[in-house]
């Protein structure tokens, strides 16, 4: 059975914290995702990566960086957390570019 | 600018009738569709997906449209039921997914 686990399920941290959210699959997948959902605004892709040590800017990647030392984790990286960045973070993989797999999500709220 | 648009924040359907979700595109190099199904406090599952080639893909009681033309895609439900309950996201990809803004959809017993 397929598997996106995400660290934490809720996290609560203060403006300015560094905040690392972690994703592992088992699946083997070379593509790796993050995004994060907010009411009204759907998913929006922050960083992906296609390969371990690599990483593509998405659409929102402000105020956020990535990392990949191995294929199956990738992290995101919230250098100064702002109260903005307070939303559900969702990571996935994917073998190809299309269906992707996805872990249950992290409810960040930063105050 | 958003390039995937689901205009219907919510729609609310009866039990046993057919649920239509839509979907409008504005970029014409998107070449596959994905629709995804997302309960609470759980990661989006994949449901059901059309290449830009078919205008048509059906998997039991979800089939999806797409009129390239319109630059539209629509998600049937037929027959609803209760477990249908929960936010749809359609996709589109050129090189990377772009997702809609999701629609509510509840199942009226």
């Amino acid at each position: 059975d397929v598997k996106v686990t995400q660290s934490s399920r809720y996290l609560v941290k203060r403006t300015g914290e560094k905040v690392f959210l972690e994703c592992v699959q088992d699946m083997d997948h070379e593509n790796m995702f993050w995004y994060r959902q907010d009411p009204g605004l759907g998913l929006r892709l922050i960083y992906f990566s296609y390969d371990v040590k690599m990483k593509e800017k998405g659409d929102i990647p402000e105020g956020y960086s990535v990392s990949r030392e191995k294929k199956e984790r990738f992290s995101l990286i919230l250098e100064s957390a702002s109260t903005n960045q307070t939303s559900m973070y969702l990571c996935a993989s994917s073998l190809g570019v299309y269906e992707q797999f996805f872990g249950p999500g992290t409810r960040l709220t930063v105050l | 600018d958003q390039q995937v648009k689901q205009n219907s924040p919510s729609l609310s359907v009866q039990e046993g009738r057919i649920s239509i979700l839509n979907c409008d595109y504005t970029n014409s190099m998107f070449d596959y569709f994905l629709w995804y199904k997302k309960y609470p406090a759980e990661g989006p599952t994949f449901l059901i997906s059309i290449s830009s080639i078919k205008d048509k893909n059906e998997d039991g009681r979800f089939t999806v449209f797409l009129n390239k033309s319109a630059k539209h895609l629509s998600l049937h439900i037929v027959p609803s039921q209760p477990g249908d309950s929960a936010v749809y996201f359609c996709a589109a990809s050129v090189e990377k997914l772009t997702f809609g803004t999701g629609t509510r959809l509840t199942i009226i017993p």
